[in-house]
């Protein structure tokens, strides 16, 4: 597609119940990101992915995330056992091949945990 | 370990003044991109300016201008003649790699409030 796109835009869940964010990176983009952003805050890396490789999964913060990527395409964040500390706004950015050229970013799914 | 500071949380401009935002970094690399991102209200994420190390002259996207001091690992952004339009948050961002799995990823300052005041 012409951008990335996110879906939902808003996700109001309750305490306890799984998510799935879903992602769909622009087309030739071999990489694709997930990102947190904390109400006010800078933005914190999650998950990697780069082509068939294995994602790069050192920003997940507990194993309650977990992300997967079919096809080299879409992408699903999927939080389980939802925690108040979870509300955020997660953002997709995708790239070429590498980083180093910089990202084009989704407009975000905002999440809420109540 | 690589890191992006910026200093100022919050800044306010008048309308059709000029606005400098600050950004430093730190890394052991010596070629690398750097990056100015812009988030309004919408939350959208854009891209404003890139900026090459190796590259003396400093980049420059119309009202928008970058002040690249290498060796003072300084990258800060300039608007000029500022619009309502410019009122966002602002993202200094800078490619990390990450030394176990060789990938990229970018590490963003915790960013610049900044108010266009009409």
């Amino acid at each position: 597609g012409a951008g990335v796109s996110q879906s939902p835009s808003n996700k109001v869940t309750e305490k306890g119940k799984d998510v799935e964010l879903r992602c769909d990176p622009i087309s030739g983009h071999t990489a694709l990101y997930w990102y947190r952003q904390s109400l006010g805050q800078g933005l914190e890396f999650l998950i990697y992915f780069q082509g068939n490789s294995a994602p790069d999964k050192s920003g997940l913060p507990s194993d309650r995330f977990s992300a997967e990527r079919t096809g080299g395409s879409v992408s699903t964040l999927t939080i389980q056992r939802t925690q108040q500390e979870d509300s955020a706004v997660y953002l997709c950015a995708s790239s070429l091949a590498s980083a180093a050229y910089g990202y084009t970013f989704g407009s975000g799914t905002r999440l809420t945990v109540v | 370990a690589q890191t992006v500071t910026q200093s100022q949380p919050e800044m306010s401009v008048q309308e059709a003044e000029t606005v400098t935002l600050s950004c430093t970094y730190d890394t052991s690399e010596n070629n690398y991109y750097l990056f100015w991102y812009k988030q309004p209200p919408s939350r959208q994420m854009i891209l404003v300016i890139r900026q090459e190390a190796y590259k003396q002259q400093n980049a420059t996207e119309n009202r928008f201008s970058v002040n690249f001091q290498k060796a003072a690992k300084s990258f800060s952004l300039k608007i000029s003649d500022s619009q309502l339009g410019d009122t966002a948050m602002y993202f200094c961002a800078f490619p990390r790699r990450d030394s176990g799995a060789g990938s990229y990823q970018l590490t963003f300052g915790k960013g610049t409030k900044l108010s266009v005041i009409p």
